[in-house]
């Protein structure tokens, strides 16, 4: 079964500061990965995506990930952090390979950004 | 282009009730999804559809839950009898139908109030 495993549910940085939200996937085959960020009462938007291509991801609003298939990994990073990154980040995968379309989430990282 | 289309964007509902969400995906995307987010977890895949079929509903509570994505109009998540369990965001997302576009665009979300 696959799974998704994010590390730490509340990230605190400084304005400035490196960005960095960890997930580790859990399957046999690499899946598509995502990183999408949600706003308060709002929905999700999609910051990135890797899909068998470059392993090392650029997104929106400055942030990237790196694909690592020896760690099964997908960690988040933006070098700089701002005020308006606060926001909760969530990794989702969808598995290939078996028809699959439904985005399987981590449970999410709550990003606090301090002035 | 108009993104995924999600109304109400809030639902009051007395306990027995039945609550009607809709959703319209983005133009050109056949694939509809919707998830749910309950306080405080993570969001849950529920069902997958194309028009005029039910793909995957592996994620769909078996009783009072049902959805459908007709040839015309949009799509519609029904939950009858509501319980306070129920009240949670409901989001709805959709792709495009070419194999490999796996990217899946979110709406804004209904949330749904039990009384």
């Amino acid at each position: 079964a696959q799974s998704v495993t994010q590390l730490g549910s509340h990230v605190s940085v400084s304005e400035g500061a490196l960005v960095l939200l960890r997930c580790n996937y859990s399957s046999s085959v690499p899946p598509y990965l995502f990183w999408y960020v949600q706003y308060p009462n709002q929905g999700l938007q999609l910051l990135l995506k890797y899909t068998s291509a470059a392993t090392l991801v650029k997104g929106i609003n400055g942030f990237e990930a790196e694909f690592k298939k020896s760690e099964t990994s997908f960690h988040l990073t933006k070098p700089s952090a701002h005020m308006s990154d606060a926001a909760e980040y969530f990794c989702a995968v969808i598995l290939k390979g078996t028809g699959r379309r439904a985005l399987t989430f981590g449970s999410g990282t709550r990003l606090q950004v301090q002035p | 282009n108009a993104g995924v289309m999600q109304n109400p964007r809030h639902l009051v509902r007395r306990r027995g009730q039945e609550a009607r969400l809709r959703c319209s995906p983005m133009k050109g995307h056949s694939h509809v999804y919707w998830y749910r987010q309950l306080p405080e977890e993570g969001l849950k895949f529920m069902v997958y559809l194309q028009k005029e079929n039910i793909i995957d509903e592996s994620g769909m509570p078996k009783e009072r839950f049902s959805a459908e994505f007709p040839k015309e109009g949009p799509s519609i998540l029904r939950i009858q009898q509501v319980v306070r369990g129920d009240s949670a965001a409901y989001f709805c997302a959709s792709s495009p139908l070419n194999p490999g576009q796996e990217t899946q665009y979110f709406g804004p979300g209904t949330r749904l109030l039990v009384l």
